[in-house]
């Protein structure tokens, strides 16, 4: 049981660049998210999902895109990176009992 | 709407002093449910309690300690003796029950304060 598991642990973009952010959850949870975070701003809410197919806005989605591609799997993408979307990037899963487990992070530096 | 917030930024305390991290929060909701998380330096998040709406109990775990009060909308988190392992940015959260999208599911934001940091000096 790994939980919820992130790929990549690191990246670096140019500007314009574009690339997908993967998280998985072996815990047969309905609901996913992505917030990332940034000093100062706790962690803020990019996407969520609240079941296989479908995929809601959260408080700052733009820029972004998602795909919950099957129970498992939740992944977010950045079509044309920016440098204020540098920061860290966590994918979370949470249970029916209401417990949020969090992925390891995703540190992305856009130049 | 609902809001979280930590007024503490940043805390430094010396070795065995306790120290209190405090929480207030906002939500029309009845029913809620707050958490406090713990990020060390490594990065990753990990989870120290629960709280939901009708327990106001104080809970006590080994050096920590949590006081929900409904009244003043707080949820403040006491550290005893504190560590120089307790070093960490410590978020707290609140949940609402959410409402039920059209596939009847209820779904309810998680939304984090913006962190409190301790340092905890030898």
């Amino acid at each position: 049981n790994a939980g919820v598991t992130q790929t990549p642990k690191f990246q670096v973009l140019k500007t314009g660049q574009s690339m997908t952010l993967q998280c998985a959850q072996d815990m047969n949870h309905n609901s996913m998210y992505w917030y990332r975070q940034d000093p100062g701003m706790g962690l803020r809410l990019i996407y969520y999902s609240a079941s296989e197919g479908t995929t809601d806005k959260g408080e700052v989605p733009n820029g972004y895109n998602v795909s919950r591609l099957n129970k498992r799997e939740f992944s977010l993408r950045l079509e044309s990176a920016a440098p204020s979307q540098t920061s860290v990037y966590f994918c979370a899963s949470r249970g029916d009992r209401g417990l949020v487990y969090f992925g390891p992070g995703t540190r992305l530096l856009v130049l | 709407a609902q809001k979280v917030t930590q007024a503490q930024t940043e805390i430094s305390v010396v070795e065995k002093e306790d120290v209190t991290l405090d929480c207030v929060y906002e939500t029309r909701d009845t029913t809620y449910y707050l958490f406090w998380y713990k990020q060390p330096p490594s990065g990753e998040l990990v989870f120290l309690i629960r709280r939901n709406s009708f327990d106001e109990q104080n809970e006590i775990s080994g050096r920590y300690s949590w006081n929900f009060q409904k009244s003043t909308s707080s949820f403040n988190f006491t550290i005893t003796a504190s560590q120089v392992v307790d070093s960490a940015v410590y978020f707290c959260a609140l949940r609402s029950k959410g409402e039920p999208n059209a596939g009847g599911t209820s779904y309810g934001k998680l939304t984090f304060g913006q962190g409190t940091i301790l340092t905890v000096h030898p």
